[in-house]
């Protein structure tokens, strides 16, 4: 079975801090997805990532894929506010069109 | 471009009540999805299609029924709740079905069954 395991769970920081948030498998994966989420709303796409070692850049979003591509990580610097939500990975599973995701990161950036 | 639609936003049913989730997409979007989000677990895929008249079981497709009579429209039905069936429900669209493409998600209907 195919598992994304996310970590941490939960990090709540102070606006301006830096954080890394990851998504790690014993699968290796032809793409990644990052997704996030706000309250009350669906996922919203971030970024996807094909290439073993891959780094994405958005704004101050970072994503990065392992070189053996089976895990990713995700680094916000000067963290803001508008960066709180829940960041979710995913991946391509077994079956078509089917992604597997992880649980999710709860980020919460206090002004 | 209202995007992916989804009602209702919330509901409550009580165990054995039946009811239908509608989700509607003006993207022209060939491939739609029907997840369950649960506290602690990732987006579990219930049900897909991947084109008008066409449906197809996902990972956790027990309890659920779906149609997709239009494009446009993907109904999820439940004939009989059960309270393992309270979740938030979400659905998505895509242009193609590759794993890499974009998944653009509805606002979500929040289902509690007592």
């Amino acid at each position: 079975t195919q598992l994304l395991e996310q970590s941490p769970q939960f990090l709540s920081i102070q606006e301006g801090e830096n954080l890394t948030v990851y998504c790690n498998s014993s699968s290796v994966f032809s793409s990644l997805q990052w997704y996030r989420q706000e309250p009350g709303e669906g996922p919203v796409l971030l970024v996807t990532v094909v290439t073993g070692g891959e780094v994405k850049k958005l704004k101050r979003l970072t994503f990065q894929f392992g070189d053996a591509r089976k895990d990713s990580s995700l680094h916000i610097t000067a963290a803001q506010p508008g960066d709180t939500g829940l960041y979710l990975c995913a991946a391509p599973g077994d079956s078509n069109y089917q992604l597997i995701w992880g649980a999710g990161t709860k980020l919460i950036i206090k002004p | 471009n209202a995007g992916v639609t989804q009602t209702p936003k919330f509901r409550v049913l009580k165990t054995g009540q039946s009811m239908t989730l509608l989700c509607a997409q003006d993207m022209n979007h060939e491939y739609m999805y029907w997840y369950r989000q649960d506290p602690g677990m990732g987006l579990r895929l219930i049900h897909y299609s991947v084109g008008e008249g066409t449906t197809a079981k996902g990972e956790v497709p027990d309890g659920y029924n779906v149609s997709r009579l239009k494009k446009q429209n993907f109904l999820l039905g439940l004939e009989s709740a059960a309270p393992s069936q309270t979740s938030v429900y979400f659905c998505a669209s895509s242009y193609g079905g590759r794993r890499t493409d974009t998944q653009y998600f509805g606002p979500g209907t929040r289902l509690t069954v007592l």
